[in-house]
């Protein structure tokens, strides 16, 4: 299957910073990525849709100045979480695919990412 | 909207039993489903997909099944072992993706 990197696995940033997290394929062009964000004891919830090239699509309740979504190439999305507080603590997961409806979409490792 | 409901939340047997986890979605019109494993403070382990038009996939002790017309897929465990504790994750795929809650499973030896 094909691969799909994100950095950081996990990161500390003082409440107030802004924290970026890269979401990359490694061997594919992605045309649609998604990011997720997972709650303690919860399941995944999506925060946002991103189309290369385009603005990202955002879920409703979903604070689209303060998850600020680029997805610049085929290869690279980032989301940047600004100005964070300790209740934007969670596990952030992209996903990525090749964007026809019937194609395998492959998920990151993910981020932990703590505010303190 | 899409709804995924796993049941049941949790689960825990003796080593060796075989079990079913089950997962139900409202939204018929799916392109796939995939189910994953994720371990405390971890990301996603893709176990399985299966595409729309298919009924079931198997990997070594792992079967999962699909009847997209009554919204439900079963992931079968044969022989469990305590290194299968984890969360299991249903996923359906319809250009985004929606995730039940999970069932988490604890195998005791």
């Amino acid at each position: 299957g094909a691969v799909v990197s994100q950095h950081p696995s996990w990161v500390i940033c003082k409440s107030g910073t802004s924290v970026k997290i890269e979401c990359r394929s490694l061997d594919f062009q992605a045309t649609t990525m998604f990011w997720y964000r997972q709650f303690p004891k919860q399941s995944l919830m999506l925060m946002a849709t991103s189309n290369e090239g385009s603005k990202a699509t955002y879920e409703q309740g979903v604070e689209k100045d303060k998850f600020l979504i680029n997805h610049a190439s085929l290869t690279l999305s980032t989301l940047t979480v600004t100005s964070a507080h300790p209740e934007d603590s969670s596990f952030y997961i992209c996903s990525a695919s090749r964007g026809s409806k019937n194609t395998e979409a492959f998920f990151g490792q993910g981020t932990r990412l703590t505010v303190v | 909207k899409q709804e995924v409901t796993q049941i049941p939340a949790a689960l825990s047997v003796p080593e060796g039993e075989n079990l079913v986890l089950n997962c139900s979605f409202t939204d018929s019109a799916i392109y796939n489903l995939q189910w994953f494993r994720q371990d405390p403070g971890k990301g996603l382990t893709s176990l399985l997909l299966i595409q729309s038009s298919q009924r079931e996939q198997t990997s070594g002790r792992l079967n999962a099944s699909l009847d997209k017309s009554s919204g439900r897929s079963t992931l079968y465990i044969a022989a469990s072992q305590p290194g299968d504790s984890a969360t299991y994750l249903c996923a359906v795929h319809a250009g985004k993706s929606t995730f039940g809650d999970g069932t988490t499973l604890t195998v005791k030896p």
